[in-house]
């Protein structure tokens, strides 16, 4: 049990297009959700944290205007790069919460590979 | 602030050599020390989760333990397949990583 699927794997987009990453949680409800960031051979980075029906909740230094997030049901939430550039080109990941299952509920999706030319 | 720090940062073995790898903390509470594997272009897999000083947690070759600064995920007779970065983490609802040490098994 716990499965998050993320979509899609990888992606290449034109700089200053826009395009959309999905993590789902496919066998429970995931009151909360983490994005994360991730460069090559370093650690990662969270970005920002969203609850079910409300606003995310952005770490210092991350533009929210850039990364929207979207968490609008208990299975899915979004994260949208607006306006993308060379240097938004990076790994993001997902994990999913829930209260239900504690400190162990934390499940990571399998990343997206955004690269933008 | 929470602080992890992972050491080494690289490490290579050959099969069936053990060892230990460091994850050192600071927080102000702890109220959870994780441990990952990461293969490359893959999100981390949960292994073990720590709670207190004096807790131990096996699963397969690999052996978790913690005290009040620092976890070490001890390695017992690797197999190549357990090349992967090993990531540490505290924290509760939002967690921070250490670095990650890359380990690699040569056969």
């Amino acid at each position: 049990g716990a499965v998050v699927s993320q979509h899609p794997s990888w992606v290449i987009c034109k700089s200053g297009t826009s395009v959309k990453i999905e993590c789902r949680s496919l066998d429970f409800q995931a009151t909360t959700m983490f994005w994360y960031r991730q460069f090559p051979k370093q650690s990662l980075m969270l970005m920002a944290t969203s609850n079910e029906g409300s606003k995310a909740t952005y770490e210092q230094g991350v533009e929210k205007d850039k990364f929207l997030i979207n968490h609008a049901s208990l299975t899915l939430s979004t994260l949208t790069v607006t306006s993308a550039h060379p240097e938004d080109s990076s790994f993001y990941i997902c994990s999913a919460s829930s209260r239900d299952r504690g400190l162990y509920g934390y499940t990571f999706g399998s990343g997206t590979r955004l690269t933008v030319v | 602030e929470d602080q992890v720090t992972q050491s080494p940062e690289a490490l290579r073995l050959q099969e069936g050599e053990s060892s230990s790898l460091n994850c050192s903390y600071t927080v102000s509470g702890l109220r959870g020390l994780f441990w990952y594997r990461q293969d490359p272009g893959k999100g981390p897999e949960f292994l073990f989760t720590l709670y207190s000083a004096g807790e131990e947690k096996e699963k397969e070759r690999l052996k978790a333990t913690l005290t009040k600064k620092e976890s070490f995920l001890h390695i017992t007779a690797p197999k190549p397949e357990d090349s992967a970065t090993y990531l540490c983490a505290v924290g509760a609802q939002k967690l921070v990583f250490g670095q990650g040490t890359r380990l690699t098994i040569n056969p």
